[in-house]
């Protein structure tokens, strides 16, 4: 069956450190994939998307890597701080032009001051 | 500019009833989906538009329909509601059908069915 899934149990780290999120999907071979961060009560906002070909992204303090043989996105924070406390959702397509994105769980991080 | 609009922000409705939800996309935008999202899930994918066609559905029963209107807003309605229909619902627009350029979602109404 088709599945995404995300580290189901929250993620603690103390302040300064780098965060490291994982997305995991399986029977999906999705052209891209998108991550989001959610606060409590509010809609996700859109970060960072990475396409298949890419193997890498940046974003200020932000990096994504996607791993279409290992069906695996790492999504990494750099220097964290309290502020990025939050859920951190992954979304993909599932088939390019099925206009039905696919999103996990989401991981709920907590930076610790 | 505003982002995307939702109301209302908060709904409490009765089993069996009838609701519409509404959506404002950002200016410019002409694609917009709906998401359900039951808490501490991720959400669920219910709808797209696009030009005011239809371009996915969900997995959700025929009680869930949706319109977009040639200004490109869009109407979710739910008839004949469930408790299981309690969740954030949240209409995301986009520039690009496929979203290759990401969503801008509004904050959703919550809507609680008693």
């Amino acid at each position: 069956s088709q599945k995404i899934e995300q580290n189901s149990e929250a993620l603690n780290i103390q302040e300064g450190k780098t965060a490291t999120l994982t997305c995991n999907y399986t029977n999906y071979s999705p052209a891209y994939l998108q991550w989001y961060r959610q606060d409590p009560g509010r809609g996700p906002v859109f970060l960072l998307l990475i396409r298949e070909n890419e193997k890498e992204k940046r974003k200020e303090r932000l990096k994504v890597t996607f791993d279409t043989t290992l069906k695996q996105s790492l999504f990494h924070i750099t220097a964290s701080q309290p502020a990025d406390s939050a859920t951190y959702l992954c979304a993909l397509d599932p088939t390019s032009g099925t206009y039905k994105y696919i999103f996990g769980t989401g991981t709920r991080l907590k930076v610790l001051a | 500019d505003a982002g995307v609009t939702q109301s209302p922000t908060h709904l409490i409705k009765t089993r069996g009833q009838h609701v519409t939800l509404r959506c404002s996309p950002i200016s410019g935008h002409k694609s917009v989906s709906w998401y359900q999202q039951v808490l501490g899930q991720g959400p669920q994918f219910i709808f797209q538009y696009y030009e005011k066609e239809e371009r996915g559905r969900g997995n959700f029963p025929d009680r869930f329909s949706a319109r977009q209107f040639p200004n490109y807003s869009s109407e979710l309605n739910v008839n004949a509601l469930l408790l299981g229909d309690s969740a954030l619902y949240l209409c995301a627009s986009s520039s690009d059908p496929s979203q290759s350029y990401g969503y801008t979602f509004g904050s959703g109404t919550r809507l609680t069915v008693v």
